[in-house]
C-alpha cells in the first residue's frame, strides 16, 4: 500500500546527542514537510523540501537539520543545539506544493 | 500574523450531531482544511474546501465556509464514539503550501 512511514515511532535521546527521524513514502510525491507537535498547540513547521536536493526552513528551524538526496526520504535530524526537542514529530508529503498534505503516523521524542 | 483558533473541547452524545468551529485570520488561503487525528497518530485529510465554495458535503461530513467573517465549520452527523478524536483546521498561505494549523478540538462522544 502507498504512504507515509515515520521510524521509529518511539525515541530517546541523551544530553548531547544528535538523534535522525526517518520519513519515507511510496506516493511518488514531490513535496515534504516536517512539523512539531507539543500538548495543546498546534503543529509548526520546521523544515519543507518542495523537490529534491532542495529544502527550506520552517517557522522553528533552529536546531534541526534535514537532507533530501532522494525523492522518497526526508530524514530530520535533532541536534543537541534543541534545547526542548521532547515532542510528538510529524512528517507529510503532497504531490506538489498547491495539493493538500498526508501524514505519517509521527514519532515520539523524549529525553532521557 | 496568522492565526487559526478553535475551541479546545466538545462533547456530544452518540447519534447526536457535532459541530466543530474554526476562526482565521488570513484572507489569501487558497484551501481549507479538516483533518483528523487519534491518540499516538499522525493527522488523517478528512475533507478540505476551495476558498470560492460556501459548502462542501461527504456522507456525514459537511464543511460551511464564511469567507467574510473568516468562519470555518465541520458538522458531522449521526456522531459515533469512533468520531472521538482531535480535530484540527487548517488552512494555506499560497506559494509554497504552508499550511497553518489550529490548536485541534477534542471530541468526545458519550455513549
Amino acid at each position: 500500500d502507498g504512504g507515509i512511514t515515520q521510524s521509529p515511532k518511539y525515541l530517546f535521546r541523551k544530553e548531547g546527542q544528535n538523534v535522525t527521524l526517518s520519513c519515507e513514502q511510496n506516493l511518488n510525491h514531490d513535496a515534504m514537510y516536517w512539523y512539531r507537535q507539543d500538548p495543546g498547540q498546534g503543529l509548526r513547521l520546521i523544515y519543507y523540501s518542495q523537490i529534491v536536493n532542495d529544502f527550506q526552513k520552517g517557522d522553528i528551524a533552529e536546531g534541526y537539520s534535514v537532507s533530501r538526496e532522494k525523492k522518497e526520504s526526508f530524514p530530520l535530524t535533532v541536534t543537541s543545539a534543541q534545547k526542548n526537542p521532547t515532542a510528538f514529530y510529524l512528517c507529510a508529503s503532497s504531490p506538489d506544493p498547491n495539493q493538500p498534505q498526508h501524514f505519517g503516523d509521527g514519532t515520539r521524542l523524549s529525553i532521557l | 500574523g496568522e492565526d487559526v483558533e478553535q475551541s479546545l473541547f466538545l462533547s456530544v452524545r452518540e447519534g447526536d450531531s457535532s459541530v466543530i468551529n474554526c476562526t482565521y485570520t488570513d484572507s489569501s488561503s487558497t484551501y481549507l482544511y479538516w483533518y483528523k487525528q487519534e491518540p499516538g497518530a499522525g493527522l488523517q485529510l478528512l475533507t478540505y474546501i476551495f476558498s470560492n465554495m460556501d459548502m462542501k458535503q461527504d456522507q456525514r461530513l459537511t464543511v460551511l465556509l464564511n469567507k467574510k467573517d473568516k468562519h470555518l465549520s465541520l458538522r458531522i452527523a449521526d456522531t459515533q464514539t469512533g468520531d472521538s478524536a482531535i480535530y484540527f483546521c487548517a488552512h494555506d498561505s499560497g506559494g509554497y503550501q504552508k499550511v497553518t494549523f489550529g490548536t485541534g478540538t477534542k471530541l468526545q462522544v458519550i455513549p
